[in-house]
């Protein structure tokens, strides 16, 4: 049971590129959850899907696109990276929503 | 809407000091509360959590009680060790259906020296 995994695990990107996270669970979870970690300000939500199929934004959707055309699989896009876009980027799943969610280990995104 | 306000950081104690890490929260309903760590090069973890009010959540020596009438949730550990040096996040959700999600602090780092 891996739990929630991530991939990759760090990147580099110029300014302009794009690339797609990938988050995989194998909890059987519903909800699935994308998050932004920079220093001084915790976890920002950014994107979040209620089940297989479905998305809806957080709280800093803008520069980022998602999908979940698998219930196991939720992806994040970025279609053109700006630096502001340097951060950590952390997946989770929950099989109830807003109770206790269960995170993958990050991916570190360098923006130059 | 709703908020968590995490006592600033970082704190810096002695192995075997006790710990208190003040949290307080702005919510509409009855949410629950969650404290969260992260070690270093990790994701979070669930470290406890607590569903209503006067519940005691508690987990590897940690505890933290619900308090509604002050909106907190502190967390404290009597004797803390090097092993704890980490980040923790208070967090809470709010029963909300479809739109219910979990709101973090912005997180405090403790370092805990041999």
């Amino acid at each position: 049971n891996a739990g929630v995994t991530q991939t990759p695990k760090f990147r580099v990107l110029k300014t302009g590129q794009s690339m797609t996270l990938l988050c995989a669970q194998d909890m059987n979870h519903e909800y699935m959850y994308w998050y932004r970690q920079d220093p001084g300000m915790g976890l920002r939500l950014i994107h979040y899907s209620v089940g297989e199929g479905t998305t809806a934004k957080g709280e800093v959707p803008d520069g980022y696109n998602v999908s979940r055309l698998k219930k196991q699989n939720f992806l994040l896009g970025l279609e053109s990276a700006a630096p502001s876009q340097t951060s950590v980027y952390f997946c989770a799943s929950s099989y109830v929503q807003g109770e206790t969610q269960y995170f993958g280990p990050g991916t570190r995104l360098l923006v130059l | 809407g709703n908020s968590v306000t995490q006592m600033e950081g970082p704190v810096t104690l002695s192995e075997e000091a006790f710990l208190t890490i003040n949290c307080t929260y702005t919510a509409t309903g009855y949410p629950s509360l969650f404290w969260y760590v992260q070690y270093p090069g990790e994701g979070l973890q669930l470290l406890l959590k607590a569903t209503k009010a006067d519940d005691k959540g508690s987990n590897k020596g940690f505890e933290a009680t619900y308090r509604k009438e002050t909106t907190s949730f502190h967390l404290e550990k009597g004797s803390v060790q090097v092993s704890d040096s980490a980040v923790y996040f208070c967090a809470l959700s709010s029963p909300g259906g479809a739109n219910s999600k979990l709101t973090f602090g912005k997180g405090i780092t403790l370092s805990v020296r041999p």
